[in-house]
């Protein structure tokens, strides 16, 4: 079955301190990744994906993630936290060959950067 | 200038009711999802539809049904409601057309579905 793991239901980090949020997939051929943040009572923002090319993506508010295809990983990355990326944090992949876009998403990571 | 839209933000009612939920989206987009995120904040795919193509996930009962007025708009309607439908329920769209998946979704700000 395909799926999305994230390992850690909560990472916290100190602010100013750089963070990690994990992400693993098992899917057939090769996926779009995609992160997601949920502000708590808002819907899902986009962070940052990847496609092809360029294993190390850029993204929103200064986040970027490392795509490594061997460990079938796709940790979201920030040298810096800031208290304000308090949030929960989601992987998703969409699979080679499924139908119309759906991704299947990974259950949420918080992220808390206390000051 | 809103992207995604929903209404209404918040919906109480009874078990056995029917309601709707309406979603609107300004963003040319050619495909329309609904999604459910449960007390555990797990994420779920129910539907994703463009003009030509309804994909239901098989695990949404039938009780929920997608409809279409238009391109910019999916609805969701949910008969008999349950307990168990009690969630947070998402509208989201993105340009897919034409094998474009790697398009972002971009999600509307939810509507919470308390059934009492």
């Amino acid at each position: 079955a395909q799926s999305v793991a994230q390992p850690e239901d909560q990472v916290n980090v100190a602010e100013g301190n750089p963070l990690t949020v994990k992400c693993t997939y098992s899917v057939s051929g090769n996926p779009y990744l995609f992160w997601y943040v949920q502000y708590p009572n808002r819907g899902l923002q986009f962070l940052l994906k990847y496609i092809t090319g360029d294993n190390l993506v850029k993204g929103s508010y200064g986040f970027e993630a490392e795509f490594n295809k061997s460990q079938t990983s796709f940790h979201l990355k920030k040298p810096s936290a800031l208290v304000s990326d308090s949030a929960l944090y989601f992987c998703a992949v969409r699979p080679y060959g499924g139908s119309q876009g759906n991704l299947i998403f990974g259950k949420g990571t918080k992220l808390s950067v206390k000051p | 200038d809103t992207a995604v839209s929903q209404t209404p933000k918040y919906l109480v009612t009874q078990m056995g009711n029917d309601k709707s939920i309406k979603c609107e989206q300004n963003l040319g987009h050619d495909t329309m999802y609904w999604y459910k995120q449960d007390s555990k904040k797990f994420l779920k795919i129910m539907f994703s539809y463009n003009n030509k193509e309804l994909i239901i996930n098989e695990t949404v009962p039938n009780r929920f049904s997608p409809k279409s007025p238009d391109k910019a708009h999916l609805n969701l309607h949910i008969n008999s409601l349950e307990l168990g439908d009690s969630a947070v329920y998402f509208c989201a769209s993105s340009q897919a057309r034409a094998g474009a998946y790697y398009n972002e979704q971009f999600f509307g700000p939810g509507t919470r579905l308390t059934v009492l």
